[in-house]
């Protein structure tokens, strides 16, 4: 199974930053990874998928990049609505494994 | 809107059984594979299973944790998707999610039910 490696699992930050979490996978997804958000007590939502392309809806301050095994989500400038929990997941092969998570929490 | 409702979760005793189902509504089913994900309390997302469309004979693929013992079905007539689940452990439980698989590349999981709980205790 591939195993997928989210660091930080935690981070604390203010309205207004920039905020970058890595996504690490134990071989080689090519581009095949997506990223959701999860609002606490809420389904996930999908925001990213095979690594760069923005699902329909989600803000242009979400940007995602990588290949291979090493992939980012960046937030360019954070918004009250986006302190959540966000996970990757990789689509190349079964089962479809998911991130431990990184929750973004307000400073 | 895309809608996705979950039912059928509640209190199982160790070694129960339970059926899960996710009602679809606002879009053709039929044209749709569809996964369960499951989240224990507290605890990250957890990927359960696959089941495809008529064209790829529904055929499944299941997660190591719940091969064996749960079995996905659906059906396209009732727009439902089901989750059976047998000899239930504590380590099952979690809120069960039903999610639409995106048909585009890659086939992330574009929609989401707002999950049923699912505690298994005795």
């Amino acid at each position: 199974d591939i195993q997928l490696t989210q660091s930080p699992s935690f981070l604390s930050a203010s309205v207004g930053d920039r905020v970058t979490i890595t996504c690490r996978a134990s071989q080689d997804i090519s581009d095949y990874l997506a990223w959701y958000q999860q609002r606490p007590g809420t389904a996930p939502k999908l925001l990213i998928y095979t690594t760069s392309t923005l699902q329909g809806g989600v803000p242009s301050r979400f940007s995602g990049s990588g290949s291979g095994t090493e992939f980012t989500l960046t937030i360019s400038s954070l918004q009250p609505e986006d302190f959540a929990t966000y996970y990757c997941q990789q689509l190349i092969s079964y089962p479809r494994t998911f991130g431990q998570g990184t929750k973004v929490d307000i400073k | 809107e895309v809608q996705l409702v979950e039912s059928g979760g509640g209190l199982v005793q160790p070694g129960g059984s339970l059926r899960l189902s996710c009602a679809a509504s606002a879009f053709t089913f039929s044209d749709h594979f569809m996964d369960w994900v499951r989240q224990a309390p507290g605890k990250g997302l957890e990927w359960v299973g696959r089941i495809r469309m008529k064209a790829n004979s529904y055929s499944t693929e299941y997660a190591a944790s719940v091969k064996g013992r749960f079995t996905i079905s659906r059906d396209d007539s009732k727009n439902s998707l089901y989750l059976e689940m047998n000899s239930l452990n504590t380590e099952d439980t979690a809120v069960y999610y039903c999610a639409r698989v995106s048909m585009v590349r890659g086939s992330p999981l574009g929609y989401w039910g707002q999950g049923t709980l699912v505690t298994v205790s005795s």
